[in-house]
């Protein structure tokens, strides 16, 4: 069983299109995020889910908007493609950080990543 | 913003020399985790410091946090071609529990056989 899923794994669109991305994770967790690699492979995060709740939201344009319908999913929605918008892009989960117990680090799970081209 | 700085940028090493990437804070973290990212794939974690000056070790991986806890490194002795990936370093800001991880932009290891 893939601990955190993300759907498509590839995504080629043209400018202007709207796409989603989608992401489930089994694991319990009840903090998810999304976070954007580019071709230099920064990971810079976006967004970040706590049991529904966006905590973060980090300079990202309007256009992306996040969705969580219940803690296990967080799902990314961008407007209007750019070609800037090329990248991968990583769902995550983790335990909340700070959350009570020693095996508690906070590490982030990672999905396998969603390569979004824009022609 | 806080920023956690990471050198170098590339390193390209013989099989068998060891490599060192370091991590630089701004300011001072409550924690540093290390993730591996293979060509192709998607980061894994690794390790997480938490202690001033802790030094932790995983077979021919020594990861090291400041006593400051505002740098960390991480060493790999004998590399082999297994250890072809990017690393990170990703730090996290004291006060308060949903602080978030701020990834330095890490080292990408080649090892040529």
């Amino acid at each position: 069983d893939t601990a955190v899923s993300q759907t498509p794994k590839y995504l080629v669109t043209q400018m202007g299109n709207d796409k989603s991305i989608k992401c489930e994770q089994n694991l319990g967790h009840d903090t998810m995020y999304w976070y954007k690699q580019d071709s230099k492979k920064f990971l810079k995060i976006m967004f970040s889910y706590n049991n529904k709740e966006l905590i973060i939201n980090e300079t990202v344009p309007n256009r992306f908007s996040p969705k969580s319908p219940d803690k296990a999913h967080l799902n990314l929605h961008i407007n209007s493609l750019e070609l800037g918008d090329s990248a991968v892009y990583f769902c995550a989960s983790s335990l909340r950080p700070g959350l009570a117990g020693l095996s508690n680090t906070g590490e982030l799970f990672f999905g396998e990543g969603s390569r979004l081209t824009v022609l | 913003g806080q920023q956690v700085m990471q050198i170098p940028q590339y390193q390209h090493v013989q099989e068998g020399e060891d490599f060192t990437t370091y991590c630089n804070s701004s300011t001072t973290l409550s924690n540093i985790q290390w993730y591996k990212q293979r060509p192709g794939g998607h980061p894994v974690f690794l390790i997480q410091l938490v202690k001033s000056g802790e030094v932790k070790k995983q077979k021919r991986l020594t990861f090291q946090f400041g006593e400051a806890k505002k740098n960390s490194s991480l060493h790999i002795t004998a590399t082999q071609t297994t250890d072809v990936g990017t690393y990170f370093c990703a730090g996290r800001r004291p006060g308060g529990s949903q602080g978030n991880l701020i990834f330095g932009k890490g080292t990408k290891l080649s090892v040529k056989p």
